[in-house]
């Protein structure tokens, strides 16, 4: 099973500032199906980005992907309000796993 | 739009079953692999079950397999989860998710709000 390990566990910011988010994983991953979701509490996650660096539908330009292999980054240029939340990536290497999250909060 | 509604938790004690179901609405349902997703109460996201868009092919996370079955029924745009020899550890929020990308397997794209399940006795 692949293993995905995100860093840091929090990110403390502040609106404006630059967050950079790293998903880790225990082997080389197909860039295809490296997603990341934001979930804030009470609400079922959200896509932001597939196939490693494609912006889902609806998504602000300020969320970019990167990576290949086994390292990928999430990137979000200047935080707004609305963007701290938890952050989840997610791989398809039979099985489908999820890493352990990263919180980004309100500094 | 794509609207995602399940149904189907409760409480229950250990080793008793359990029947989850997905309401899908606002797409072509028959053409998208599903996704089961739960989350223990305070904890991340943990990925279940996947059946491909006409149910032929299954996958199951170590931790369910041989417990639950997921299928589905085209003809009434409806997913469903079975839980079985439930334990205290599956209880959670139950997601249901579609695949991002038609006929394919890909990561979920639109989720619903879930269903909650409580094992205890």
């Amino acid at each position: 099973e692949v293993v995905l390990t995100q860093s840091p566990g929090t990110l403390s910011l502040s609106p404006g500032e630059r967050a950079t988010l790293s998903c880790r994983a225990s082997q080389s991953v197909s860039n295809s199906y490296l997603a990341w979701y934001q979930q804030k509490p009470g609400q079922a996650p959200r896509l932001l980005i597939l196939g490693a660096s494609s912006r889902a539908a609806g998504i602000p330009d300020r969320f970019s992907g990167s990576g290949s292999g086994t390292d990928f980054t999430l990137t979000i240029s200047r935080l707004e309000p609305e963007d701290f939340a938890m952050y989840y990536c997610q791989q398809y290497g039979s099985p489908w796993t999820f890493g352990q999250g990263t919180k980004v909060e309100i500094k | 739009q794509v609207q995602l509604v399940e149904s189907g938790g409760g409480v229950v004690q250990p080793g008793r079953s359990l029947r989850l179901s997905c309401a899908a609405s606002g797409f072509t349902f028959s053409s998208f692999a599903m996704h089961w997703v739960r989350q223990a109460p305070g904890k991340g996201l943990e990925w279940v079950a996947l059946i491909s868009h006409d149910g032929t092919n299954k996958y199951y996370a170590d931790s369910v397999k041989g417990r639950f079955t997921i299928s589905r029924d085209n003809s009434e745009n409806t997913l469903y989860l079975q839980l079985n020899s439930l334990r205290p550890e599956d209880t959670a929020l139950y997601y249901c998710a579609r695949s991002a990308m038609i006929v394919a397997v890909m990561n979920p794209d639109y989720w619903g709000q879930g269903t909650l399940v409580t094992v205890s006795s």
